[in-house]
Parts: C-alpha cells; structure tokens; sequence
C-alpha cells in the first residue's frame, strides 16, 4: 500500500534552514505530483507547496514564496521541503501528501522555530 | 487566492443527529472540492473528491455536493467515531486553500 515517511523535523533558530524528506513506497513515485502541507498547534491546515511528478512545475503559498523550495529525487522516490529564513510561524507539523488532491497524508514531521 | 469560507466553525450534535457543513468559495471552482476529516492527534483522511466522489473505505453515511462556490458535506447519522475537526479543500488552482474547519462535538 501507499506509505509517505516524513523526517527531517526539529528545533531550529529564527532565521535558520531546514530540510524536510518524505520517503514514498507502494506506488509509482515519479508518475505522481507530491505535496506538503502544514498544520500549526492547534491551528488548522495550511497548504504550502505542489511539484509535478517530473519536477518541471512548481508552486508556493504566499506565506513561503522565496523562502521554501519544493524539489524531489525519483530515483531515491523521495519529496524535499528546503525551508530557509524561517521564522517562528512556520513552527507546524508538516506533512507530505500525494496528488491527486492528497490522498494519502504521511505521518508528518514536527517543526519548531524558537530561539 | 481563492478564499474557502466554511461554516459553521464548531458544532454541538448528538448521536444520530444529521449534520451538515457548508463551504463556499470567493469565485467558481468547478467541482474542485475535496473535504477531510481530522481526528485529535492524527493524520487528516480524504473523506470526499471532486465535490461527491466518496473515497473507497468512507462509510456511506457521509456524501458531499454542489459545484461552482457553494458545497456540503452531509452525515446522514452521525456515529460516536465521527467527532472531529472537518476541513474543505479547494483544488481548483494553485495557490490551494482550505476552509477554517468545523469542529464537531458531543452534545
């Protein structure tokens, strides 16, 4: 069946970098678009960024545009999230997901940005 | 952007009761519309796609509808493992947005 791993997750600076990977396995990765989204302590869901399935597309919340790259490495059948100038508002569970329209989610990876 | 406006944003109902969720988008969206459950402390589930598509091991007593801004998501009876937060998802263009959220709870 269809299994996305997220790591990657930690306590980071204001202003530090972080990258997120999400290991997919039970489908054919390259053929699908992958997704991150995030969700903030008790807060709801947030969408954050699309690749296409052979990575020729790409698109960003407004709240990341500039500071987070989506990018993905099918022969390693796995989705990057690099996250630069973070900033407290960013501190979320972030999960991966796949297209078309998220199903399923993983199991999401816990991102702290706090001095 | 696209805005999902959700309602309402919390809810008391009983077992059994029939509950219903409304989202409505800032301009048409076709039948680009997915809704997701969220139980405390777990992952979001695909309950919906494209607006009325229920998602394989969904029970039948969820159903959704409507095209263009306006969709429902519909329990017929609710059952105590259906308390929880329930999200719309417009996927119609990017940037993608959710609705707020309804949070559903035991009267």
């Amino acid at each position: 069946q269809v299994q996305l791993v997220e790591s990657g997750g930690g306590v980071v600076q204001p202003g530090g970098s972080l990258r997120l990977s999400c290991a997919a396995s039970g489908f054919t990765f390259s053929s699908y678009g992958m997704h991150w989204v995030r969700q903030a302590p008790g807060k709801g869901l947030e969408w954050v960024a699309f690749i296409r399935y052979d990575g020729s597309n790409k698109y960003y919340a407004d709240s990341v545009k500039g500071r987070f790259t989506i990018s993905r490495d099918n022969s390693k059948n796995t989705l990057y999230l690099q996250m630069n100038s973070l900033r407290a508002e960013d501190t979320a569970v972030y999960y991966c997901a796949k297209d078309p329209a998220l199903d399923p989610w993983g199991q999401g990876t816990l991102v702290t940005v706090s001095s | 952007d696209i805005q999902m406006t959700q309602s309402p944003s919390a809810m008391s109902a009983s077992v059994g009761d029939r509950v219903t969720i409304t989202c409505r988008a800032s301009q048409g969206i076709s039948n680009y519309l997915a809704w997701f459950q969220q139980k405390p402390g777990k992952v979001p589930k695909r309950l919906i796609y494209a607006s009325s598509s229920l998602q394989s091991g969904v029970p039948s007593r969820f159903s959704g509808s409507g095209s263009g801004t306006e969709f429902t998501l519909t329990i017929s009876s609710l059952q105590p493992e259906d308390f929880a937060t329930y999200y719309c998802l417009q996927h119609n263009s990017y940037p993608w947005t959710f609705g707020q959220g309804t949070k559903v709870e035991i009267k």
